[in-house]
């Protein structure tokens, strides 16, 4: 069963710093992953996704992330965190074939100024 | 741009009540999905749908129906609705199936069963 960790319920960071948010996944084969950002009050908003190929992804607003296939792992960055990136980011997972998006518990973001 | 909308956007029920939460996308694809969100579950998969007139079960159906009227409409409904299903639901659709398919969702229905 494919499944998602993100192992950081909140992270704070201070406005200007950099930011990375964990996520690890378990799926047998081939996964697809993504970032989506809930805004308070709002749906969620597709940050990026991975596709078989280059490990680093370019998303919106200065976001990537890292493939690695040896650790499991997707994880999120930003070089310089703005105020306005406070919100609740969950990583994802689907396979090659499937409609099942399989969701982690999200991690809360929170920007000191 | 996509465009998923939900109504109502918050609800208060009764237990035992009925409910039926809408969804409405302007996208002209073919496959929706409902979600629910809790609290320390991240968003998990109620039913979903890939044609008018049918549905799907997902991996937490039970308590829950579906109906899809339309390719733009698709509702979920309670018919008993009990306090464990007290949460923020989320409808999305994408165009197709695979691991490329974007999901694009609605804002959400909070949902408090009292």
């Amino acid at each position: 069963a494919q499944s998602v960790t993100q192992p950081d319920a909140r992270v704070t960071v201070s406005e200007g710093a950099s930011l990375q948010l964990r996520c690890k996944y378990s799926y047998f084969g081939t996964p697809y992953l993504f970032w989506y950002v809930q805004y308070p009050r709002q749906g969620l908003q597709l940050l990026l996704k991975y596709y078989p190929g280059d490990p680093v992804v370019q998303g919106v607003n200065g976001f990537e992330a890292e493939f690695s296939k040896s650790n499991s792992s997707f994880h999120l960055r930003k070089a310089s965190v703005h105020w306005s990136d406070w919100a609740v980011y969950f990583c994802a997972v689907k396979g090659n074939m499937g409609y099942k998006l399989t969701f982690g518990t999200g991690t809360s973001l929170l920007v000191d100024p | 741009e996509a465009a998923v909308t939900q109504s109502p956007r918050s609800k208060v029920a009764v237990t035992g009540g009925k409910v039926t939460l809408s969804c409405h996308q302007t996208n002209n694809h073919d496959y929706m999905y409902w979600y629910r969100q809790d609290t320390g579950h991240g968003l998990r998969l109620i039913h979903y749908s890939y044609v008018a007139d049918s549905t799907e079960k997902g991996d937490i159906p039970d308590g829950y129906k579906a109906s899809r009227p339309s390719q733009e409409n698709f509702s979920l409904i309670l018919e008993l609705a009990s306090l464990s299903q007290t949460a923020v639901y989320f409808c999305a659709s994408s165009d197709r199936l695979g691991g490329d398919a974007e999901q694009f969702f609605g804002p959400g229905t909070r949902l408090t069963v009292l």
